[in-house]
């Protein structure tokens, strides 16, 4: 199946710090992008879609002005947590999908704020 | 708020037991997708229904989409320790285009 990959893996920064998240599509071009966030025992959230080549499209109550988003490449999205405070520690995965791929989740990234 | 609700929330069986969680949707779903995550893992895609009253099969698991298209289950057959982790019901709803609105999830626990 397709490969979606985020970078990092985990990270852990101090409050007031940005923190840039990365995520590909290795073996295909994905036109949208969609990044997710998990709290806890909860279940994934939607933020924001994301299309190559355009602005973000944010869920209500997703701040924009915290979480940017780039899509600038139909292999590459990047989300920015901005001036990360520990309610932001969460679980954050990306999917992709082109017009022929369903959507393929990364393995997510675990951010922890201190 | 949460627009896609399963029960139950979670679940203990004992190996060998069946088990069953209940996807429902407050409004018409175009397709229903099934995914597993294992603890500390991210979610895996199991399977996609798109047809009214359809019914899929993989080995253990039955997956079957309402003929309203609002609700939808998954039925593991003799539980599997392997078969731990939280079980996602994921739907497209009529007119979101290609969001996808995640279920709260079963989370499944399996003991010997």
């Amino acid at each position: 199946g397709a490969v979606v990959s985020q970078h990092p893996s985990w990270v852990i920064c101090k409050s007031g710090t940005s923190v840039k998240i990365e995520c590909r599509s290795l073996d295909f071009q994905a036109t949208t992008m969609f990044w997710y966030r998990q709290f806890p025992k909860q279940s994934l959230m939607l933020m924001a879609t994301s299309n190559e080549g355009s602005k973000a499209t944010y869920e209500q109550g997703v701040e924009k002005d915290k979480f940017l988003i780039n899509h600038a490449s139909l292999t590459l999205s990047t989300l920015t947590v901005t001036s990360a405070h520990p309610e932001d520690s969460s679980f954050y995965i990306c999917s992709a999908r082109d017009t022929v791929h369903e959507q393929y989740f990364g393995p997510g990234t675990r951010l922890t704020v201190t | 708020g949460q627009q896609v609700m399963q029960i139950p929330q979670y679940q203990h069986v004992q190996e060998g037991e069946d088990f069953t969680t209940y996807c429902n949707s407050s409004t018409t779903l175009s397709n229903i997708q099934w995914y597993k995550q294992r603890p500390g893992g991210h979610p895996v895609f199991l399977i996609q229904l798109v047809k009214s009253g359809e019914v899929k099969k993989q080995k253990r698991l039955t997956f079957q989409f309402g003929e309203a298209k609002k609700n939808s289950s998954l039925h593991i057959t003799a539980t599997q320790t392997t078969d731990v982790g939280t079980y996602f019901c994921a739907g497209k709803l009529t007119g979101g285009g290609n969001k996808l609105t995640f279920g709260t999830g079963t989370q499944l626990k399996v003991e010997l």
